[in-house]
């Protein structure tokens, strides 16, 4: 069964404008973390930002924010003033530690394109 | 750039034949993974160590893939026989693991492998 479940598999902006990519999850854990990371052309995987389940503020990290709604389990990734660099594929992860030893169940990603 | 070192980037294999890849983990990080990512982009959990001892692995690593990370050489996974169904990006990360933290993964570029 699909732990994780990213319904857009693409999004389109224009530079300068917010993005806002979405994601859901099931898990049955108390604990867990919800990792945002997005797949360059080359194949690597950069994190871009998480949220840790107990904590009920919105994280942040420069231009990324989360919207985490827990009594929904979803959790969305927020943008700001998109670039044409951060086209790319963006993939939300859910991490249950320790009963997992830190493993990822990854969504399916949405391609996100960033128009100049 | 990635700091966990990924050979080779691309991989041709013919059915039946071996395919082996190597990954460096970033430096201090005792903890390595294993992905494959298919065309689809679903994500699957093969193998983790944290040092030279095995964590946990799926069912399918337990058949026809074999992985090791030995000290002071890179970790390595080898198809002892491969089929077209192999043929993905397999991915190696690696991290902190402490048990319960913020940890983490840093991912390499993966190796496409491509069973013809």
């Amino acid at each position: 069964a699909q732990r994780v479940t990213q319904v857009q598999p693409t999004g389109s902006s224009q530079w300068g404008e917010e993005v806002t990519l979405d994601c859901s999850y099931e898990t049955s854990e108390y604990f867990y973390r919800i990792f945002w990371y997005r797949q360059l052309f080359s194949g690597e995987m950069v994190f871009l930002i998480y949220q840790p389940s107990f904590d009920t503020q919105n994280q942040r990290s420069g231009r990324y924010s989360v919207v985490f709604q827990k009594s929904f389990k979803s959790i969305s990734l927020v943008i700001s003033a998109s670039q044409p660099e951060d086209s790319g594929t963006y993939f939300c992860a859910l991490s249950e530690p320790p009963s997992n030893y830190n493993v990822l169940y990854f969504g399916s990603g949405t391609k996100l394109t960033v128009e100049p | 750039n990635s700091k966990v070192i990924q050979t080779p980037r691309y991989l041709v294999k013919g059915q039946g034949q071996k395919a082996k890849m190597r990954c460096i983990p970033e430096k201090g990080h005792p903890v390595v993974f294993w992905y494959q990512q298919n065309k689809n982009n679903e994500f699957k959990f093969l193998i983790n160590f944290q040092n030279q001892e095995v964590l946990q692995q799926i069912d399918m690593t337990e058949k026809r893939f074999s992985a090791e990370c030995p000290s002071n050489s890179p970790c390595s996974l080898e198809i002892q026989s491969s089929e077209a169904g192999d043929s993905a990006l397999y991915l190696c990360a690696s991290s902190l693991w402490t048990g319960v933290s913020n940890e983490r993964l840093f991912f390499g570029h993966g190796t496409k492998l491509s069973v013809l």
